[in-house]
């Protein structure tokens, strides 16, 4: 099974508005953390925002904020006043602890959704 | 400045030639990590590292080795490339491996032949 799912493959928004992009996952650990990470098209990675699994508020970084709902497993991205930058690659990751030895911990991460801002 | 290199950005070779990727930071991380990057799959982790000496498979491990002998550098390498390891591959480190943020290195564009 998928551990991390992005069901939008591409979205479009209109400039100014806010977009929603969606990401479930599924782990059977108590304690584990959710991120969200731009992909411009020059390709490097950028952090956005981080979700703990026992952190009690949705997390927010300027114009991000992440809808944490644990019971539906669902963390998803919501970008306020979308710009013209904000057109990207999006992707969801998940740590989880890797019980197997103290190597650390596993980050998973999903398919991704390109979304585009039309002026 | 606080950076990830690595090296080379890009990469031309053949089936079967060994070769290795570099990846540092100067930011005296214990956490480091490899991942691969394919269209429609995302970011898929090879291996990681927790500390010097300490290194984990992650989800596609098959094909390549790391080691970790100082904390600052943790090499990818491809014994004997094949084309579908084609991709583009990303190193990263963070501070631990929980929630800290993962700064990404630039990227290398590999194109096995």
């Amino acid at each position: 099974a998928q551990k991390i799912t992005q069901t939008q493959p591409g979205m479009f928004v209109q400039e100014k508005e806010a977009v929603t992009l969606d990401c479930t996952y599924d782990t059977s650990d108590p304690s584990y953390g959710l991120f969200w990470y731009k992909q411009p098209s020059s390709g490097e990675m950028i952090f956005l925002i981080y979700q703990g699994s026992y952190d009690q508020q949705n997390a927010t970084e300027g114009r991000y904020s992440l809808n944490f709902q644990k019971a539906r497993k669902s963390a998803n991205l919501v970008i306020s006043a979308s710009q013209l930058g904000d057109s990207a690659m999006y992707f969801c990751a998940m740590r989880e602890p890797n019980w197997r030895n103290n190597a650390g911990n596993m980050l998973t991460f999903g398919g991704g959704t390109r979304l585009m801002v039309k002026p | 400045e606080a950076q990830v290199t690595q090296n080379p950005r890009y990469l031309i070779t053949v089936t079967g030639k060994k070769l290795t990727v570099t990846c540092s930071q100067n930011m005296n991380h214990e956490y480091m990590s490899w991942y691969r990057q394919d269209p429609g799959l995302g970011l898929r982790q090879i291996y990681y590292s927790m500390n010097v000496e300490v290194t984990d498979k992650g989800d596609v491990p098959e094909g390549y080795k790391v080691s970790r002998k100082e904390k600052r550098n943790f090499p990818l390498i491809l014994e004997s490339p094949s084309p579908n390891q084609t991709s583009l591959y990303f190193c990263a480190s963070s501070l631990g491996g929980g929630g800290e943020t993962q700064y990404f290195g630039p990227g290398t564009r590999l194109l096995v032949l």
